[in-house]
């Protein structure tokens, strides 16, 4: 079945390393997104891609990084700069001109 | 400017009470409108869409009509289940089809 991986489910990091959350589709999306959500609040867009080689910095893009090498994949980079990492993070894809399809989440915690 | 507002929660229901979680839109033009609901612990599910004026989403017994006439999205159920509880999100692409916008949330606790 088509869909939208996201690992590990649960990610601890220590002060000041950087961490990578892993983001795959099988679905031939074009576009794909990472959404930060903190307890109680909704979803903040933190970068956006829309074909590979390219990305678009979304509402909260400072202290995070990403690349898009290639369709199926979309890793973020939650770098040291970033001070308050510790969030739900959701990455999602989407068709042309559909809606769209969210992975289970990766819950980071920094220790 | 352009934006999705749902209202506030969380909501409070016995089980087999009506619900609604009002949504409004800000946007020119009529964009698609869509439901989604997260469970704990997970990401976001549609659960139902409509992406002209006038036409009716519905899936699991929610339904929501699209107002152009208010620019609305109301979600109702005619009778809530405990298994109903979650966070609902209303969003759309407003004038933008490159990224959705995001309501903020409305948490539903259904009560046994």
């Amino acid at each position: 079945d088509g869909g939208i991986t996201q690992s590990p489910k649960y990610l601890f990091r220590k002060e000041g390393q950087n961490v990578t959350l892993s983001c795959e589709q099988n679905l031939n999306h074009d576009a794909m997104y990472w959404y930060r959500q903190d307890p109680g609040q909704g979803l903040r867009l933190i970068y956006y891609s829309q074909i590979v080689n390219d990305f678009q910095k979304g509402d909260i893009a400072e202290g995070y990084s990403v690349s898009r090498e290639k369709k199926e994949s979309f890793p973020l980079t939650v770098t040291s700069a970033q001070k308050n990492p510790t969030a739900f993070y959701l990455c999602a894809s989407k068709p042309g001109g559909g809606g769209y399809t969210f992975g289970s989440g990766t819950r980071l915690t920094v220790v | 400017g352009n934006s999705v507002t749902q209202m506030e929660g969380p909501v409070t229901l016995s089980e087999e009470a009506f619900l609604t979680i009002n949504c409004t839109y800000t946007a020119t033009g009529y964009p698609s409108l869509f439901w989604y609901v997260q469970y704990p612990g997970e990401g976001l599910q549609l659960l139902l869409k409509a992406t002209k004026a006038d036409d009716k989403g519905s899936n699991k017994g929610f339904e929501a009509t699209y107002r152009k006439e208010t620019t609305s999205f109301h979600l109702e159920k005619g009778s809530v289940q405990v298994s109903d509880s979650a966070v609902y999100f209303c969003a759309s692409p407003l004038y933008n089809f490159n990224k959705f916008y995001f309501g903020s949330g409305t948490k539903l606790n259904v009560k046994p």
